[in-house]
């Protein structure tokens, strides 16, 4: 299978920690990346690999992954958290990108 | 610190051949740690890979795109291109340039859009 699934929508209270999940057969051979994307706004990468985040990205975004599931999670949401989040990864051959659908992060 | 910028028409008519370029700067388009591709986001919509190429020309095409996508590289100006044939109002979309090293999207252009529309 090439595709990436997320939750169309995911809300957490302020200071809260919330999951963001993306399931995909790739997920198996390969880690997701991560991307943040704000309205108006190009996407963002926050988390790469095993776990790890670029320069600038604060630490309680972290990444997981376990079979073909791959997870965001942000601990101790902040306003400014809230946005788009789309998953990426390699598909299954190993040449080609997918993308899951994106979930909408609301942070009340 | 590389950046990209992707340029062309805003307005492409329905059946014609949307282009597009990228432009990188701040490094050299044939770095070997680089490929660099197009990503498409439609109104409200989710992103979507176009395909990718690497300086020396390879290229890989997203197969539901690929009978009408053409990704190029013109290392002598720093830029890759982006042609899309026989457009519809489903092409319409955010068109980013990108580049990818290391399995993972590092650097994004702003982004253009274009509708098709007569």
């Amino acid at each position: 299978s090439s595709e990436l699934t997320q939750d169309p929508a995911v809300s957490v209270a302020l200071g809260q920690t919330v999951r963001i999940t993306c399931q995909g057969d790739s997920l198996r051979s390969y880690y997701a990346s991560w991307y943040q994307q704000k309205p108006g706004q190009a996407p963002v990468l926050v988390i790469y690999g095993k776990n790890n985040r670029p320069s600038g990205i604060p630490d309680r975004f972290s990444g997981s992954s376990s079979g073909n599931t791959a997870s965001l999670t942000i601990t101790g949401a902040q306003a400014e958290d809230e946005a788009d989040y789309y998953c990426n990864s390699r598909d299954s051959s190993g040449n080609l990108w997918v993308f899951g659908g994106g979930t909408k992060l609301t942070v009340l | 610190q590389l950046q990209l910028q992707e340029s062309g028409p805003g307005l492409v008519k329905p059946s014609e051949t949307l282009s597009l370029t990228c432009t990188v700067s701040g490094g050299s388009i044939s770095s070997s740690s680089y490929y660099w591709g197009w990503i498409r986001q439609p109104p409200g919509k989710g992103l979507e890979w176009i395909g990718s190429i690497y300086y020396s020309g390879s290229t890989y095409y997203n197969p539901s795109l690929k009978s009408r996508v053409t990704i190029s590289v013109d290392t002598s100006k720093n830029q890759f291109s982006l042609k899309l044939s026989s457009v519809t109002a489903a092409d319409t979309a955010v068109y980013y340039c990108a580049g990818e090293r290391e399995l993972l999207w590092a650097v994004w252009g702003q982004g253009t859009m274009v509708t098709v529309s007569s």
